[in-house]
């Protein structure tokens, strides 16, 4: 069984200061990583997604994530943020072997002016 | 990129009433379909994997009878909240996906909102 856990649920940033939210799985088979955007009352959009290769893949709105296999880990950064980047983020991961998508608690973050 | 609507975005109704949540893939056919709950300030729980043209499989401690699915085209899934009660408002979302051609064509709807009172 494949489970995520997200180390914030809540990360309070200031205007065009860095920010990185956490996120750790577990699971005994290889595993596909993304990460989810979601906006009040919307559904979820695909930040960035890593399965295979590089382990830095990048994604939109200036989003990064790094796969670390032995910490097993995939934490999201972005080097400057946006007031419109507050809003929740999911971190998922979804086994080789099945099609489903287990997500984390979800951060939220918060960009104040 | 493809595009999953869901209908209604937001549905209130009465205690002991059955909804219908319809979602559809737009642009793209869709063998499998999954549907999520989440409550408020909450993560998505899977709640079932639909294939189209067979029955859903249901996630543990999820209600069969109470949640019916129907995958019966491949742009087209649906959600009947059987008897619904109050403890079943939640923010409903479903996703499509290609899963037999890769691991990222999970597409997410908009989500609907269902208010029982």
């Amino acid at each position: 069984a494949q489970s995520v856990t997200q180390l914030d649920s809540q990360v309070p940033v200031f205007e065009e200061a860095p920010v990185e939210l956490r996120c750790n799985y577990s699971s005994s088979v290889s595993v596909y990583l993304f990460w989810y955007v979601q906006y009040p009352n919307q559904g979820l959009q695909l930040l960035l997604k890593y399965l295979s290769g590089s382990t830095l893949v990048k994604g939109i709105n200036g989003f990064e994530a790094e796969f670390n296999k032995s910490q097993t880990s995939f934490h999201l950064r972005k080097p400057s943020v946006h007031i419109s980047d507050t809003a929740e983020y999911f971190c998922a991961v979804r086994s080789s072997n099945t099609g489903k998508l287990i997500f984390g608690q979800g951060t939220t973050l918060q960009v104040k002016p | 990129g493809a595009v999953v609507s869901q209908h209604p975005s937001r549905v209130i109704c009465k205690s002991g009433t059955s909804v219908k949540i319809e979602c559809r893939s737009l642009d793209f056919q869709a063998t499998t379909m999954f549907w999520y709950r989440q409550f408020p300030k909450q993560s998505l729980m899977l709640m079932a994997t639909s294939n189209e043209g067979s029955k859903a499989t249901y996630e543990q401690g999820v209600e069969k009878d109470k949640f019916l699915i129907n995958h019966a085209s491949l742009t087209l899934s649906t959600l009947t909240v059987t008897s619904a009660h109050p403890e079943d408002s939640s923010f409903y979302i479903c996703s499509a996906g290609r899963v037999a051609q890769g691991p990222d064509t999970q597409y997410f709807g908009p989500g609907t909102r269902l208010t029982v009172l």
